[in-house]
């Protein structure tokens, strides 16, 4: 595609449930990134996705996060049993495994948790 | 650990002035430096990419330089505009061998506001 793509873009959720955010990168680029933003701790680091090597989890906070990247393409974030301080922008990247590895985000999902 | 640093948090200047913005990074071992521009409510649009071997990147208005064994980036705007009010941010990718590679380690922004 022409960028990178997120849905949801809003995402408003009751504590104790589950969501799936969806990332569609760049195509062809391999390399795909997962960040999150909140006011109190700008913007950092969850999971990072490299062609077929085992991903880097090291910033995910809790075991109540997940991530997967099917088909080396389309990855889903999966938080378990919400809490509210998991309200955030939830931002994905891509970039190619080569070079400049420059990324490039997409809009980001809204997630509140009432 | 790498802590990146933008300072100031806020700016505010009249519309032509020339102004420069400044991120400091501890650990010098990166592999390269991008500024990012994030208008309210909306992603990341990246600016530059100025690679661990390079010293400046221009575009348009725009010049970020890069003096790694001091640990400091500057982004350069020339006659700003009311349209380059935003938020700026600098990351680094950490150069292989220093460990957590791949993700982007953030500053915590500029916010630009240009007046007309």
């Amino acid at each position: 595609g022409a960028g990178v793509s997120q849905s949801p873009s809003n995402k408003v959720t009751e504590k104790g449930k589950d969501v799936e955010l969806r990332c569609d990168p760049i195509s062809g680029h391999t390399a795909l990134y997962w960040y999150r933003q909140s006011l109190g701790q700008g913007l950092e680091f969850l999971i990072y996705f490299q062609g077929n090597s085992a991903p880097d989890k090291s910033g995910l906070p809790s075991d109540r996060f997940s991530a997967e990247r099917t088909g080396g393409s389309v990855s889903t974030l999966t938080i378990q049993r919400t809490q509210q301080e998991d309200s955030a922008v939830y931002l994905c990247a891509s970039s190619s495994d080569r070079g400049r590895y420059e990324q490039y985000f997409g809009p980001g999902t809204r997630l509140t948790v009432t | 650990k790498q802590e990146v640093t933008q300072i100031p948090a806020a700016l505010s200047v009249p519309e032509g002035e020339n102004l420069v913005l400044n991120c400091s990074f501890t650990d010098s071992a990166i592999y390269n430096l991008q500024w990012f521009r994030q208008d309210p409510g909306k992603g990341l649009t990246s600016l530059l990419l100025i690679q661990s071997s390079q010293r400046e990147q221009t575009s348009g208005r725009l010049n970020a330089s890069l003096d790694k064994s001091s640990g400091r980036s500057t982004l350069y705007i020339a006659a700003s505009q009311p349209g380059d009010s935003a938020t700026y941010l600098c990351a680094v990718r950490q150069g292989y061998g220093s460990g957590n590679t791949g993700k982007l380690i953030f500053g915590q922004g500029t916010t630009l506001q240009v007046k007309p």
